[in-house]
């Protein structure tokens, strides 16, 4: 089973600046079938980016996806106060099985 | 528009099952798959299962093989999760979610059901 590790555990930074989050996985995975979700607290995650680098549908261009391979990331080119959260990689593979990272928390500073 | 409605918060003994509800409304029921994932108190999303309808076939990630059933009825639209021999560390918000997209997914997200399982 694949795994992916999130990192940073927990991201501090202020509005306006740059975010950029990581998930590696255990082992390659197809760009189709990674995707982020934000969640905010007592809500279900929303869907931010699949197949690595497409936005789903309403979400702001301040947030892209990138990456192939074992490594992908987020990037939130100007942070807005709604912003801050939790967010998740998550990956779907064979068998079926989905996996989730384990989330980096965005914080304000 | 489509929405996921989800069945209220439960309390249970240790040792006994849940079923959670999941009522989709807007699209095709029969178009996507519905999975549940879990989110126990403070922690991470974890992957349970899925059903896809139109077939009536559910596949279950390991940890939860025997343990857990996802049906679907195709005439309400609605789709079933029931987990058994429930003990405390299945203390959590249950949520289902849709995938219409074969890359997998979830669009859309059910509001969660909270399941507390304390004696």
């Amino acid at each position: 089973e694949i795994v992916l590790t999130q990192s940073p555990g927990t991201l501090s930074l202020s509005p306006g600046e740059r975010a950029t989050l990581s998930c590696r996985a255990s082992q390659s995975v197809s760009s189709s079938y990674l995707a982020w979700y934000q969640q905010k607290p007592g809500q279900a995650p929303r869907l931010l980016i699949y197949g690595a680098s497409s936005r789903a549908t309403g979400i702001p261009d301040r947030f892209s996806g990138s990456g192939s391979g074992t490594d992908f990331t987020l990037t939130i080119s100007r942070l807005e106060p709604e912003d801050f959260a939790v967010y998740y990689c998550q990956q779907y593979g064979s068998s079926p099985v989905y996996t989730f990272g384990q989330g980096t928390k965005l914080e304000i500073k | 528009q489509v929405q996921l409605v989800q069945s209220g918060a439960e309390v249970k003994k240790p040792g006994s099952s849940v079923k959670v509800s999941c009522k989709a409304s807007g699209g095709t029921f029969s178009s996507y798959t519905i999975s549940w994932v879990r989110q126990a108190p403070g922690q991470g999303l974890e992957w349970m299962g899925r059903i896809i309808p139109i077939l009536g076939i559910a596949n279950y990630a390991q940890k939860f093989q025997g343990r857990v059933t996802i049906t679907a009825d195709k005439s309400t639209s609605t789709a079933y999760m029931e987990l058994s021999s429930l003990r405390s560390e299945d203390t959590a918000v249950y949520y289902c979610a849709r995938a219409e997209n074969p890359t997998g997914d979830f669009d859309y997200w059910g509001q969660g059901t909270l399941v507390t399982v304390s004696s």
